[in-house]
């Protein structure tokens, strides 16, 4: 069965400081990966999309794609308490659908 | 771009109503939309995958006859919500992609409360 894993969290960060998040996907035929934010209440947005090993960079986000690894991860430089939320992973499956992690809850503490 | 226009946002009514939900597409053509639910706390759950002009593929334990999907055009696809009753109650949300490993683009989601 295709699945992306993350961590749960809660990933609790200071107002600032860089938070890392991470997660792993088994379906080698996946080509493109995305991260989405989803404030509590909220529908998911699309922050990054991934496509190439290496890094995609946009505005305070970094996307890294490792297919090798099968990995991929967001960092988010200069965490601020509005980035609290939970942020889900997702990679492209054959049929035109996406396989959604659980999700990390993000925490940025004033 | 990428807009994805969902309503209604928020439904209550009373249980053994039949509730229709909109998507729609504003600035592309959506080759395909899908459907999820959401629980509190919750993950996402996909129910349902629809192309349009074809019929909608349902994901296992979705029942077809209770959660009815119509995909007319590239840009607008609705779910109806036939007979709900309290356990229906949750938050539906759509999205929209225009292809094969393309992003799927979400709606703002519709709270639905059966009574």
């Amino acid at each position: 069965q295709k699945e992306v894993e993350q961590n749960s969290g809660p990933l609790s960060v200071p107002e600032g400081a860089i938070a890392s998040l991470n997660c792993t996907y088994s379906d080698r035929g996946s080509q493109s990966f995305f991260w989405y934010r989803q404030y509590s209440g909220k529908s998911p947005e699309l922050i990054m999309f991934i496509y190439s090993n290496g890094d995609k960079e946009d505005g305070r986000f970094t996307a890294q794609l490792n297919k090798a690894s099968q990995y991929v991860s967001l960092l988010i430089r200069d965490s601020q308490p509005s980035d609290s939320a939970t942020y889900l992973c997702a990679g492209g499956g054959s049929q035109g659908n996406l396989i959604f992690g659980k999700g990390t809850k993000l925490s940025v503490k004033p | 771009g990428a807009v994805v226009s969902q309503h209604p946002s928020w439904v209550i009514c009373k249980s053994g109503t039949s509730v229709k939900i909109e998507c729609r597409s504003l600035d592309f053509q959506a080759t395909t939309m899908f459907w999820y639910r959401q629980f509190p706390k919750q993950s996402l759950m996909l129910m349902a995958t629809s192309n349009e002009g074809s019929k909608a593929t349902y994901e296992q334990g979705v029942e077809k006859d209770k959660f009815l999907i119509n995909h007319a055009s590239l840009t607008l696809s609705t779910l109806t919500v036939t007979s709900a009753h309290p356990e229906d109650s949750s938050f539906y949300i759509c999205s929209a992609s225009q292809g094969v490993e393309e992003p799927q683009h979400f709606g703002d989601g519709t709270r639905l409360s059966i009574l």
